[in-house]
């Protein structure tokens, strides 16, 4: 089973600052998704990253793929209230039907 | 297009209680797949279905079971509930359920008395 590990646990900070994810394996990704979710609501998909390398950007939010595929990050460039959430990263096999194994999470709490 | 939507969002049962949960999925999509949420094991996989027939299955004891039908509708059914099975349970779908990407409904809110 392939283990995603994120860091950090949880991240508290003031609007405006900068921030950054990491989701990290000791395998090779084949492709690697990233999530937000708010409570009480199922998991919201931001982006899916495939290529190693590759750089995505969603208006504030940067997504990194690493070359070797094997860690990805997001970065969050002047961040609102309104980027609080459970950021989680996920990924499949091709030979795994239907299954994302995900990582614990990063809790970003964003405060005025 | 409407998303991935799920019934109850709220449950309150009691150990011992069975209880079904419903799931329907994007128009066009035909694998459903299913997650458990606690605060300690994080999202975890359940099972997926595909055409009506059950392709992968998670480490859960046979207590959780379910089943998809031809309109790509799926139920999951937890049975003899037991207080650690308060979770939120998602679903997700897709059109394949390979590595193609999963829209999550909003989650099943069941709570274990």
């Amino acid at each position: 089973t392939q283990l995603l590990e994120q860091s950090p646990q949880f991240l508290s900070i003031q609007e405006g600052e900068n921030l950054t994810v990491y989701c990290n394996s000791s395998s090779v990704f084949s492709s690697l998704q990233w999530y937000r979710q708010e409570p009480g609501e199922g998991p919201v998909l931001l982006v899916t990253v495939v290529t190693g390398g590759e750089v995505k950007k969603l208006k504030r939010l940067t997504f990194q793929f690493g070359d070797a595929r094997k860690d990805s990050s997001l970065h969050i460039t002047a961040a609102q209230t309104g980027d609080t959430g459970l950021y989680l990263c996920a990924s499949s096999k091709v030979d795994s039907w239907g299954k994302l194994q995900f990582g614990a999470g990063t809790q970003v709490v964003v405060t005025p | 297009k409407a998303g991935v939507t799920q019934t109850p969002r709220y449950l309150i049962k009691t150990r011992g209680q069975q209880v079904t949960l419903s799931c329907s999925p994007i128009s066009g999509h035909r694998s459903v797949s299913w997650y458990q949420q606690t605060p300690g094991q994080g999202l975890q996989f359940l099972f997926e279905y595909f055409s009506e027939t059950q392709r992968n299955k998670g480490n859960f004891p046979g207590r959780f079971s379910g089943r998809q039908f031809s309109n790509s509708r799926s139920e999951m059914n937890v049975s003899t509930l037991e207080l650690g099975d308060s979770a939120l349970y998602l679903c997700a779908s897709s059109l394949l359920g390979a590595t193609d990407t999963q829209y999550f409904g909003p989650g099943t809110r069941l709570t274990v008395l």
